[in-house]
């Protein structure tokens, strides 16, 4: 079975702070991808970034960057020089990379980021 | 790309009656989704499609639920004699093959 952890219910910080979102997960595949998604007030969850369990690099899009550790079973999402407009449920999720499988997600049950002014 | 599309935003209705609820994917997304999440927590997987073919139920899907994808396009989800406990975000997602989801707003269901 296949779980994932947001340890961090809520999270408030001011702006321009890093902020930092953990994600820890399990599942008993060997190739599986990891998922970050936003889900802003109006509702539409986001996707922000799909990564291959086969691939550890950790990678940077902006402010975001995510850090992948297969040894810890972790993937952790930082937000540099938070933003107001960044205030949202954030929820990591875990899914097979078979084919057959389909992708269907297994999500954490998010942290909610509030950055003040 | 219009987005994936959920009919209606919102339904409030009375315990024990049904529902149904229509999701429009991505046009050319073979795969379609299903998810509910209540308040606090994450999406939970509900069923899924492959073109009209619905390949995979969760335990959470009761038999009061029923899914559909007649011709490979559109979905609906219908819930019959409804409960208190139906009341959530009922999600939609689409895709290409294995490719990352996209979602829709959502239908959020309100059970008095």
């Amino acid at each position: 079975a296949q779980k994932v952890t947001q340890a961090q219910t809520e999270i408030s910080v001011v702006e321009k702070e890093d902020v930092t979102l953990d994600c820890v997960y399990e599942t008993r595949d060997t190739t599986y991808y990891l998922f970050w998604y936003k889900q802003p007030p109006s509702g539409e969850l986001v996707f922000l970034i799909r990564r291959n369990s086969f691939d550890e690099q950790n990678e940077i899009s902006g402010r975001y960057s995510w850090n992948f550790q297969k040894s810890t079973s972790s993937f952790n999402f930082t937000i540099t020089a938070s933003q107001v407009v960044d205030s949202a449920v954030y929820f990591c999720a875990l899914s097979e990379a078979r084919d057959t499988n389909a992708g269907k997600s297994t999500f954490g049950d998010g942290t909610t980021l509030t950055v003040k002014p | 790309d219009t987005g994936v599309s959920q009919d209606p935003r919102h339904k409030i209705t009375k315990r024990g009656q049904n529902v149904t609820f229509r999701c429009d994917p991505i046009s050319e997304h073979n795969r379609l989704y299903w998810y509910r999440q209540t308040l606090g927590q994450g999406p939970e997987f509900l069923t899924y499609f492959q073109n009209e073919a619905q390949l995979e139920k969760s335990r959470l899907l009761s038999d009061r639920f029923s899914a559909e994808r007649p011709k490979g396009s559109f979905s609906t989800l219908e819930i019959q004699r409804t409960e208190q406990g139906d009341s959530a975000m009922y999600l939609c997602a689409s895709s290409v093959g294995n490719q990352p989801q996209h979602f829709g707003d959502g239908t959020r269901l309100s059970i008095l």
